[in-house]
């Protein structure tokens, strides 16, 4: 079956410009989580999501940051007047149950969007 | 808080030798653990994970891990490496096992033939 899309796979953007990045979760999947990975570095969390509530936005670095899931389905990342320091990789995953509590449900991550700002 | 470190940066092994990588933890509660690889250009795949349970876990592809509370361990093993183990392999520690997962900075398994 289809599993977690990220789009574009590959964005180049100049500083300043705004871009926005794309997860489709898989179908059904309740929650939504958004991680950013530096070159040589593990993946680091910026905010999830239970259906189309943002339930944890701690990981966000500063407010040129926001994500929405309107539908509780397709969420985008949106990065205002980008600098250098955001290029990474962009990750992306999905679960099948609620985010919270002390049942484990594992996140099934996407390919990720390559982000480098010039 | 919660951490882990990834001691090895970098690990080669030979094909059929063991491979073991190294992880260490620290957490103010009793820790969910996982083992999640990443081959190139593909997504993030759990490999295992440990919830309280048996603190010998078994894997996909013969990996397994031993979750050692008094060492604050959780290294992974595998007895026989194969040249599609190469891939880039992180350590991974959450609170109640969901949420927000905290990774380790990664080992990369190099296999030699």
């Amino acid at each position: 079956g289809a599993g977690v899309s990220q789009s574009p796979r590959y964005k180049v953007t100049k500083r300043g410009q705004d871009v926005a990045l794309r997860c489709d979760p898989i179908s059904g999947h309740v929650s939504l989580y958004w991680y950013r990975q530096a070159l040589g570095q593990g993946p680091e969390f910026l905010t999830y999501f239970n259906y189309e509530a943002q339930q944890d936005k701690s990981g966000l670095p500063n407010d040129r940051f926001s994500a929405e899931r309107p539908e509780g389905s397709i969420s985008t990342l949106t990065i205002q007047r980008t600098e250098q320091r955001d290029s990474a990789m962009y990750r992306c995953a999905s679960s099948l149950a609620l985010g919270s509590g002390r049942t484990y449900n594992e996140q099934f991550f996407g390919p990720g969007t390559r982000l480098t700002v010039l | 808080a919660q951490s882990v470190t990834q001691l090895d940066s970098h690990v080669s092994v030979s094909e059929g030798t063991p491979v073991l990588l190294r992880c260490n933890y620290s957490s103010s509660y009793s820790p969910s653990l996982f083992w999640y690889v990443q081959h190139p250009n593909k997504g993030l795949q759990l490999l295992l994970k440990y919830t309280s349970a048996a603190t010998l876990v078994k894997g996909i592809n013969g990996f397994e891990a031993e979750f050692k509370k008094s060492e604050t361990s959780f290294h992974l093993t595998k007895p026989s490496a194969h040249m599609s183990d190469a891939a880039e392999y992180f350590c991974v520690v959450s609170p109640f096992g969901n949420e927000k997962l905290t990774f380790g900075t990664g080992t990369r398994l190099t296999i030699i033939p």
